[in-house]
């Protein structure tokens, strides 16, 4: 059993697009990071979000981190095909990171 | 050179045969992690390390081992592989400081398929 749930799994969508991805979860986590995982490469660090409530921007992705630190989500402004990839969650407790289920997003030219 | 290397990149072998995959580091990083993905489950810890004595279990233990040689090296080895260990494995160094959970940094993955 997953401890995070991401959706949606898949999402295609047309250059300029918005989107949102959701990470779901009924565990408290200390922390929650979103990671950006390219085809043959291993995931990289996007964000670390630690307080309940928390916002943050990086460019055109804007990240929040739930009151109760239990959810997070992540959504892009006008997308760009640069955006392609498998975007993850982790949520950090126990000194482990969790990861959730992932989202694959393609974003058409 | 990649901080985070492991070998092999892909790897095909039959049911029954012994596996090591390994990973090295040149980030100084006390914490390793080993990690399996499949599609839609995202990244399962198999095991991790805190330092060269420390050997802890992860999600998904049963049917693998590991071997912490050094502060940079980590060995994920699979005795008897079986079919559903095909899959995509990561190993992981952590930048955790005691006061922030740290960074994850992966290496490109070793794909593993067991016939």
């Amino acid at each position: 059993t997953q401890l995070l749930e991401q959706s949606p799994q898949f999402l295609s969508i047309q250059e300029g697009e918005n989107l949102t991805v959701y990470c779901n979860s009924s565990s408290v986590f200390s922390s929650l990071q979103w990671y950006r995982q390219e085809p043959g490469e291993g995931p990289v660090l996007l964000v670390t979000v630690v307080t309940g409530g928390e916002v943050k921007k990086l460019k055109r992705l804007t990240f929040q981190f739930g009151d109760a630190r239990k959810d997070s989500s992540l959504h892009i402004t006008a997308a760009q095909p640069g955006d392609t990839g498998l975007y993850l969650c982790a949520g950090g407790k126990s000194n482990q990171f969790y990861f959730g289920t992932g989202t694959s997003l393609t974003v058409i030219p | 050179d990649a901080d985070v290397t492991q070998t092999p990149r892909n790897r095909i072998t039959k049911t029954g045969k012994r596996i090591m995959l390994e990973c090295s580091q040149t980030k100084g990083h006390d914490r390793m992690y080993w990690y399996r993905q499949d599609p839609g489950l995202g990244l399962r810890l198999i095991y991790y390390s805190f330092d060269v004595k420390d050997i802890n279990k992860g999600e998904i233990s049963d049917g693998y081992s590991v071997s912490r040689q050094a502060q940079a090296k980590f060995s994920l080895s699979l005795e008897s592989a079986i079919p559903n260990q095909t899959a995509l494995y990561f190993c992981a160094t952590s930048d955790y400081s005691g006061t922030s959970i740290g960074e994850l940094f992966f290496g490109e993955g070793s794909r593993l398929t067991v016939l």
